[in-house]
């Protein structure tokens, strides 16, 4: 079946501007992950949703980011008032039921702010 | 918070030789502990994991150990390939609620002909 995808693949926006990244996990997965990868680092978490809730938000930087998952599926990481700092990949991960399964990662979306 | 520590940052072999790439944890909770190759531009891509409940996992050129006492967990390839080049990351996280991935920083590898 078909794996993690994301959209857009890159993304440019301008500082001040508002951003959506969406994620469609593997169908059935009920557990998903988001995280952001700079340059030369590993991804670091933001966030972790089990069904359509928030279980672990520890990772959000500040609240400029949000995160939904409405209907327990697809996912949509926002962010508010971009800032230079906010340029990475974003990756999406999702496994099966969120309790220690292999997470699969998407291809990542690469956001710039200019 | 979970810290995981990853050594060394860039690890040059010829072709046929091991490679080893160590990595250390903070918190003794964490239970599983998967490793991820990361292509150019690509998706990180998991090779192997381990639960704490064993010390060794091997696939083919690929093992894993795991030291819990010592809380370090270690890579090893053998007979590696001009294609084993890539930057490798460990993880570690724990089972339930707590179950996202704390990467280390990455190992660059890269096998010479």
């Amino acid at each position: 079946g078909a794996g993690v995808s994301q959209t857009p693949s890159n993304k440019v926006t301008e500082k001040g501007k508002y951003v959506e990244l969406r994620c469609d996990p593997i169908s059935g997965h009920t557990a998903l992950y988001w995280y952001r990868q700079s340059l030369g680092q590993g991804p670091e978490f933001l966030i972790y949703f089990q069904g359509t809730g928030a279980a672990d938000d520890s990772g959000l930087p500040n609240d400029r980011f949000f995160a939904v998952r409405p209907e327990g599926s697809v996912s949509t990481l926002k962010i508010q008032r971009t800032e230079r700092g906010d340029s990475a990949v974003y990756l999406c991960a999702s496994s099966l039921m969120g309790d220690g399964d292999e997470q699969f990662f998407g291809p990542g979306t690469r956001l710039t702010v200019l | 918070g979970e810290n995981v520590e990853q050594h060394p940052s860039t690890l040059s072999v010829q072709e046929g030789d091991s490679a080893v790439i160590k990595c250390t944890y903070s918190d003794s909770a964490s239970n599983y502990f998967p490793w991820y190759k990361q292509e150019l531009g690509k998706r990180p891509q998991l090779i192997i994991d381990i639960r704490s409940n064993v010390g060794e996992k091997k696939d083919q050129r690929i093992a894993v150990t795991l030291n819990k006492t010592a809380k370090h967990f270690s890579l090893h390839i053998t007979e590696t390939q001009p294609e084993d080049s890539a930057v490798y990351f460990c993880a570690a996280s724990m089972t339930g609620t707590a179950s996202k991935l704390t990467f280390g920083t990455g190992t660059r590898l890269q096998v010479t002909l």
